[in-house]
Parts: structure tokens; C-alpha cells; sequence
């Protein structure tokens, strides 16, 4: 089956540690994305990609860090920088036409302490 | 920038009844509409996508609706299920740089 991975399901980290939320997909898809979601919030953009070795800022970009070495990986590092980690965090793909709906992962609960 | 808002947050209806949740965004020069259902501690499921030229989008016992003049969209649920609770979000893709912007969801609880 088709799909995307995020991997782990759960991570827990102390602060000032950099930790990297990865995300596999083998839907063949171009654009990748990466969404916060907080409770009670809808998703945010951190970053996003349509095309390998090229990515974009999102809304909130600020304190993380992105790659896309490969069309099926697209990894999220949270660096010591970003000021309130603690999230729900998605990894979404998509055709590269606007008009394809997007897939989303099963999400990474990080928790910073 | 585009503002896309969801009411009410929360609704809880019994089992068999038809429903509708709303969805409003502040720019009408949207390219699509997305509702998405997201279930506890899960990633988010696509629904149904509307494109522009589109007026309303079916699937199952599922229809969205669009009317970008009023900047509004609806996704009709009929003779709901228990099944059904999840949070429903819409999202529209817009601007220069396509990118989506997420409402804050509808949390439905259907009661058996």
C-alpha cells in the first residue's frame, strides 16, 4: 500500500537538544509539506518542498530546519532555537498539480522538557 | 492573508440526524477547497476537494459545497453515524504561493 511514514510516533527530548522527525513517502509525489498543529489550532506550515534539493519557508519556519535529498524522504530537524517545540507535528505530500489532494502521515508527537 | 474559520468548534448531534458544518474564508481568489477528518492522535484523511470552477463536490453520504462570492463552504453529512465523530477541518489553497490554509475544525460527536 501506498503511503506515508512519519517515524517515531512518539520522541521526547530535553531542551536544547536538536531532534530530527522523519517522513517517508512512496506515493511518487513531488511536494512534500510539514504542519504544526497545537491543540485547539489549525495546522501551520513550517516548511515545504516541490522539488528535491529546493524547499520554502513556511508561516513558521523560525527554529527548524528541512532536507530533500531524495523525492521520497523530506526530514524535520526542531533545533534548540525554536522556542515552544512541544507540538503535534504532520508530514503531507501531493501531486504537483494544486488540484490533487493531499495525503498526510499519522503525525510525531514530540514533547520538550 | 488568507483567514479561514470554523464554526461552531464543537457539536454533538444524535445518531441519524443530517448535518452541516461551515467553513468561511476571508479570500475569495482561493484555487481550491479541501475538508480533511482527522481522527484522535491521527494524521489528517481527505474528504473531498472543490476545485474554483466547481459549485459542490459529492462523495458517499458526504457533500461539500462552494460559494467563493461569500467566501463560504459547507460539507453536508447525512443520517450521521457514530463512526462519523472525528474533527472535520476545511482548508484553502490561495495566493502566489498556493500554499494551504487550515481552519481550526469542527470536533462532531455523533450519540448512538
Amino acid at each position: 500500500d501506498g503511503g506515508i511514514t512519519q517515524s517515531p510516533k512518539y520522541l521526547f527530548r530535553k531542551e536544547g537538544q536538536n531532534v530530527t522527525l522523519s517522513c517517508e513517502q512512496n506515493l511518487n509525489h513531488d511536494a512534500m509539506y510539514w504542519y504544526r498543529q497545537d491543540p485547539g489550532q489549525g495546522l501551520r506550515l513550517i516548511y515545504y518542498s516541490q522539488i528535491v534539493n529546493d524547499f520554502q519557508k513556511g508561516d513558521i519556519a523560525e527554529g527548524y530546519s528541512v532536507s530533500r535529498e531524495k523525492k521520497e524522504s523530506f526530514p524535520l530537524t526542531v533545533t534548540s532555537a525554536q522556542k515552544n517545540p512541544t507540538a503535534f507535528y504532520l508530514c503531507a505530500s501531493s501531486r504537483a498539480d494544486y488540484n490533487s489532494p493531499l495525503h498526510f502521515g499519522n503525525g510525531t508527537r514530540l514533547t520538550v522538557t | 492573508k488568507q483567514e479561514v474559520t470554523q464554526i461552531p468548534a464543537a457539536l454533538s448531534v444524535p445518531e441519524g440526524e443530517n448535518l452541516v458544518l461551515n467553513c468561511s474564508f476571508t479570500d475569495s481568489a482561493i484555487y481550491n477547497l479541501q475538508w480533511f477528518r482527522q481522527d484522535p492522535g491521527k494524521g489528517l484523511t481527505s474528504l473531498l476537494l472543490i476545485q474554483s470552477s466547481q459549485r459542490e463536490q459529492t462523495s458517499g453520504r458526504l457533500n461539500a459545497s462552494l460559494d467563493k462570492s461569500s467566501g463560504r463552504s459547507t460539507l453536508y453529512i447525512a443520517a450521521s453515524q457514530p463512526g462519523d465523530s472525528a474533527t472535520y477541518l476545511c482548508a484553502a489553497i490561495s495566493g502566489s504561493a498556493r500554499q494551504l490554509t487550515f481552519g481550526s475544525g469542527t470536533q462532531l460527536t455523533v450519540l448512538p
